[in-house]
C-alpha cells in the first residue's frame, strides 16, 4: 500500500488564500480527490480528478497537481471554511487511501 | 431528494457481530458503486470496502478482510456491512458512501454515518 501525507494543520485570516498539500508517490499515475468536513457532519466532496470542482462548490475552491504533490487552494478564505480537509486517491487494485487530514483554521 | 441513511449501528462486545444498512434514495441505485467509510473517535476517515454496481468486484481494507462483508440488493436499493469478530479499534462512525469514477474512484455522496462501539 502507499501512503499520502498532510500538514496536520493550516491557519489562514478572512480573505486570504489557504493551501494545503497532499504528498504520495502514488500521485503522478493517480487521480487526488478533496473532501471538507465539519464537525459532526458527513465529509463533502470538493474536488476531483485532482482539480474539477463538483456542482455546487464554490469557485473559491481549486484544486492542482505538480509531480507527487497535489494541492488544494482556497481563495478568499470564509469563516465557514474552516473544517477538516481529507485528499484521497486510489487504484486499479482496488487500494484506497485517505490522507491524514488538515485542518484549517480562520482566524 | 437524493441521499443515503445508514442504520445498524451500536454497541457489541468484542468477538460479536453486527450488520450494518445503508438506504439509497433519489438516483438509480444500481447504476452506482458503493462503499463504506469509517472514522474512529477524534480521528481520520479510513476505507473499509467497495462493491461493484453489479456485485461483481468487491475489495476490503487489510484491518477487515476476512471479518467484514459487504453486499447490496439493488432491488431493495440497500448496501450492507456484515461485521464480524468485532474488535474494539472497529470502533467508528460508518458511513456509506457513493462511489463514481474508475476503479473505486472517489466518493460523491454520503450517508450521515453510524455509531459502532465495540467494548465490554
Amino acid at each position: 500500500s502507499y501512503e499520502l501525507t498532510q500538514p496536520p494543520s493550516v491557519s489562514v485570516s478572512p480573505g486570504q488564500t489557504a493551501r494545503i498539500t497532499c504528498s504520495g508517490d502514488a500521485l503522478p499515475k493517480q487521480y487526488a480527490y478533496w473532501y471538507q468536513q465539519k464537525p459532526g457532519q458527513a465529509p463533502v466532496l470538493v474536488i476531483y480528478k485532482d482539480s474539477e470542482r463538483p456542482s455546487g462548490i464554490p469557485e473559491r475552491f481549486s484544486g492542482s497537481s505538480s509531480g507527487t504533490t497535489v494541492t488544494l487552494t482556497i481563495s478568499g478564505v470564509q469563516a465557514e471554511d474552516e473544517a477538516d480537509y481529507y485528499c484521497q486517491s486510489a487504484d486499479s487494485s482496488g487500494t484506497v487511501v485517505f490522507g491524514g487530514g488538515t485542518k484549517l483554521t480562520v482566524l | 431528494e437524493v441521499q443515503l441513511v445508514e442504520s445498524g449501528g451500536g454497541l457489541v462486545q468484542p468477538g460479536g457481530s453486527l450488520r450494518l444498512s445503508c438506504a439509497a434514495s433519489g438516483f438509480t441505485f444500481s447504476s452506482y458503486s458503493m462503499n463504506w467509510v469509517r472514522q474512529a473517535p477524534g480521528k481520520g476517515l479510513e476505507w473499509v470496502s467497495y462493491i461493484s454496481s453489479s456485485s461483481s468486484t468487491i475489495y476490503y481494507a487489510d484491518s477487515v478482510k476476512g471479518r467484514f462483508t459487504i453486499s447490496r440488493d439493488n432491488a431493495k436499493n440497500s448496501l450492507y456491512l456484515q461485521m464480524n469478530s468485532l474488535r474494539a479499534e472497529d470502533t467508528a462512525v460508518y458511513y456509506c458512501a457513493r462511489g463514481y469514477g474508475d476503479y473505486v474512484g472517489y466518493f460523491d455522496l454520503w450517508g450521515r454515518g453510524t455509531l459502532v462501539t465495540v467494548s465490554s
